[in-house]
């Protein structure tokens, strides 16, 4: 059984402020971790993929998210947040298995004030 | 390349009555996933088709079914309509359909029950 457990569902940052959000995996499996960005109005967008290479991966926008299979953690962040960062954002994990289905956290919104 | 795309966009109905969404993949993708989003449940995956097949399914009830065309294109079909299915429904398309390729959102279908 595999899932994803965001911590905090509401996130507020100043702009400029470092963007920390937290996602915690449960997993059988060796995972494979996502993490998405949706603006209002639309579908959600790939920031970022750990598919077992490297444990720290870039995304787009700035942000980067590290794997870390002591703590089941793949927390993104982004060093200085901007007002277009202000968005919902979601974790996802999946086996390493084609055909493996993606569970995805809850979601967390990201205020970023001016 | 053109995204996925999802028709209609939005969508009023009463319940009891029947509804069909559509999902075009991208060009290519063989794999077309179907999520429905709500404010209270986040993201819940409703199934998985690749090749014309279902490949997996969600904790969904019968009254939620769905089809894959020999294009890859898509629909879902939630007959006897609940309030409860008030939603967005979101498409995803995959390439290759396995795990280390990332799904592709489409803008969702808002679906309103009256």
């Amino acid at each position: 059984a595999q899932s994803v457990t965001q911590l905090g569902s509401h996130v507020s940052v100043s702009e400029g402020a470092l963007v920390l959000l937290r996602c915690n995996y449960s997993s059988s499996v060796p995972p494979y971790l996502f993490w998405y960005v949706q603006y209002p109005n639309q579908g959600l967008q790939l920031l970022l993929k750990y598919t077992s290479a490297a444990t720290l991966v870039k995304g787009i926008n700035g942000f980067e998210a590290e794997f870390k299979k002591s703590e089941t953690s793949f927390h993104l962040t982004k060093p200085s947040a901007h007002m277009s960062d202000a968005a919902e954002y979601f974790c996802a994990v999946s086996g390493t298995n084609t055909g493996n289905q993606f569970y995805f956290g809850t979601g967390t919104s990201l205020t970023v004030i001016p | 390349k053109a995204g996925v795309t999802q028709t209609p966009r939005y969508l009023i109905k009463t319940r009891g009555q029947q509804v069909t969404l559509s999902c075009s993949p991208i060009s290519g993708h063989r794999s077309v996933s179907w999520y429905q989003q709500t404010p209270g449940q986040g993201l819940q995956f409703l199934f998985e088709y690749f090749s014309e097949t279902q490949r997996n399914k969600g904790n969904f009830p019968g009254r939620f079914s769905g089809r894959q065309f020999s294009n890859s294109r898509s629909e879902m079909n939630v007959s006897t309509l609940e309030l409860g299915d008030s939603a967005l429904y979101l498409c995803a398309s995959k390439n290759n359909g396995g795990p280390t390729y990332e799904q592709y959102f489409g803008p969702g279908t808002r679906l309103t029950v009256t």
